[in-house]
């Protein structure tokens, strides 16, 4: 089956600075990469995702690429801010299944 | 519309216990899942129903079973809880066609 692998596990920066998020994935199947945000105590919330016939997807400061050939995907957040901290998690999904496989998760602390 | 319900949000049981874990939606979606989260583990597939009618394991569906009532409504039982069940359990459903999955609040669940 499907592994994800996702780091860092945790991940301080300034407000204001760009944080970015990396998983692999091992199989060369999975063709669907969202990418989910968990406040405490909350349910996670799709924040972006992209498909294997992508490279890159924006969204205002919300950014995400996919190496195919690498099977990596990473987000990437510009100007973060201190609501940004939350638990992010990455997932793939080999699509015909409809199944998909979280990463780990990353605590991302936005600092003021 | 109130998206992805469930029910109860808190329990607590003794070892052996049973109970039934509700989760409906009123979205219309085919598809529906049941998680579990644990710390440092991320979310971890139990059983899912691509459809009305059909169930399917996921990654760790021992000590679990599950119901697809009808398109709505998609429960999980746990029919002699123990300890190593405590976790938080997401139900979700998925959009035909786009894989993009809501969850539900979660159900926060000790078993002692």
């Amino acid at each position: 089956g499907e592994n994800v692998e996702q780091h860092p596990s945790t991940l301080s920066v300034q407000e204001g600075d760009s944080a970015v998020i990396k998983c692999t994935y091992s199989d060369s199947a999975s063709n669907y990469f969202p990418w989910y945000k968990q406040e405490l105590g909350k349910r996670p919330q799709l924040i972006i995702d992209i498909r294997s016939n992508v490279g890159e997807k924006k969204d205002q400061r919300i950014a995400v690429t996919l190496n195919k050939t690498a099977k990596h995907f990473s987000l990437h957040i510009t100007e973060t801010q201190p609501e940004d901290s939350a638990v992010y998690f990455c997932a793939a999904s080999p699509g015909s299944a409809r199944q998909l496989t979280f990463g780990s998760g990353t605590q991302l602390t936005v600092l003021p | 519309n109130a998206g992805v319900t469930q029910t109860p949000k808190f329990q607590v049981l003794k070892t052996g216990q049973s109970m039934t874990l509700q989760c409906a939606q009123d979205m219309n979606h085919n598809s529906m899942y049941w998680y579990r989260q644990d710390p440092g583990m991320g979310l971890r597939l139990i059983y899912y129903s691509a459809s009305e009618g059909t169930t399917d394991k996921g990654e760790v569906p021992n000590g679990y079973n599950v119901s697809r009532l009808n398109k709505r409504e998609f429960s999980l039982r746990l029919e002699s809880a123990a300890p190593s069940q405590t976790s938080v359990y997401f139900c979700a459903s998925s959009e035909p066609y786009t894989d993009t999955q809501y969850f539900g609040p979660g159900t926060r669940l000790t078993v002692l």
